[in-house]
């Protein structure tokens, strides 16, 4: 199947830093990437939609500017979280489209605030 | 968007088939039934997916009802490589045409030696 890596795996930082997270579809071309959000013992929630050359679209309650999303090519979606607070410590997951509602994962990015 | 319905849990010997029920009673005549799934730690994997016809894959085979209310499911022989959370979704449409996943709780299997 089709990879999607991302980077970095893991990440600690202190409150009130920027942590960037990248995802990137090793062996195909993404038009369309997504970015979930998962806290333990719970199920993944879907963040945002990246589309490349445009916005991306956010779910209802999260913050745009707080979760900065950049698609500037078909194989690379960045996502920024600014001004991370605890709350913001979770496992970060993203996915690119493939064909007929399939998605391909990436591994994810654990996130610590401290 | 149709929802699915899965059970919370369920456990399996190893090398026994282990049969995944997922109901989706409110499903639609396009949508598309497709299951993941999660290792700990780990971002899901696309295990299969079907929109009538039974399927068969390297992983699993999914045996869709005759009247699209439900699925199963089948990993023929368990491995304790299998124990994860699965989930059973139906993809929605969005404005650009692709489709989004909505995760439910899904069913973690748990396979014993």
């Amino acid at each position: 199947g089709a990879v999607v890596s991302q980077h970095p795996s893991r990440v600690i930082c202190k409150s009130g830093t920027s942590v960037k997270i990248e995802c990137r579809s090793l062996d195909f071309q993404a038009t369309t990437m997504f970015w979930y959000r998962q806290f333990p013992k719970q199920s993944l929630m879907l963040m945002a939609t990246s589309n490349e050359g445009s916005k991306a679209t956010y779910e209802q309650g999260v913050e745009k500017d707080k979760f900065l999303i950049n698609h500037a090519s078909l194989t690379l979606s960045t996502l920024t979280v600014t001004s991370a607070h605890p709350e913001d410590s979770s496992f970060y997951i993203c996915s690119a489209s493939g064909g007929a509602g399939t998605q391909y994962f990436g591994p994810g990015t654990r996130l610590l605030v401290l | 968007d149709a929802k699915t319905t899965q059970p919370n849990s369920m456990e399996s010997n190893e090398e026994e088939p282990v049969h995944l029920p997922c109901n989706h009673s409110t499903i639609s005549g396009t949508d598309y039934i497709h299951w993941y799934r999660q290792l700990p730690s780990q971002g899901p994997e696309y295990v299969i997916h079907g929109l009538t016809s039974n399927v068969n894959n390297r992983m699993a085979s999914l045996a869709i009802a005759e009247d699209r209310k439900s699925s199963t499911l089948i990993l023929h022989r368990a491995t304790l490589r299998d124990a994860a959370v699965y989930y059973c979704i139906l993809p929605s449409r969005l404005d650009t045409g692709r489709r989004a996943l909505t995760f439910g709780s899904g069913t973690r299997l748990q396979v014993q030696p």
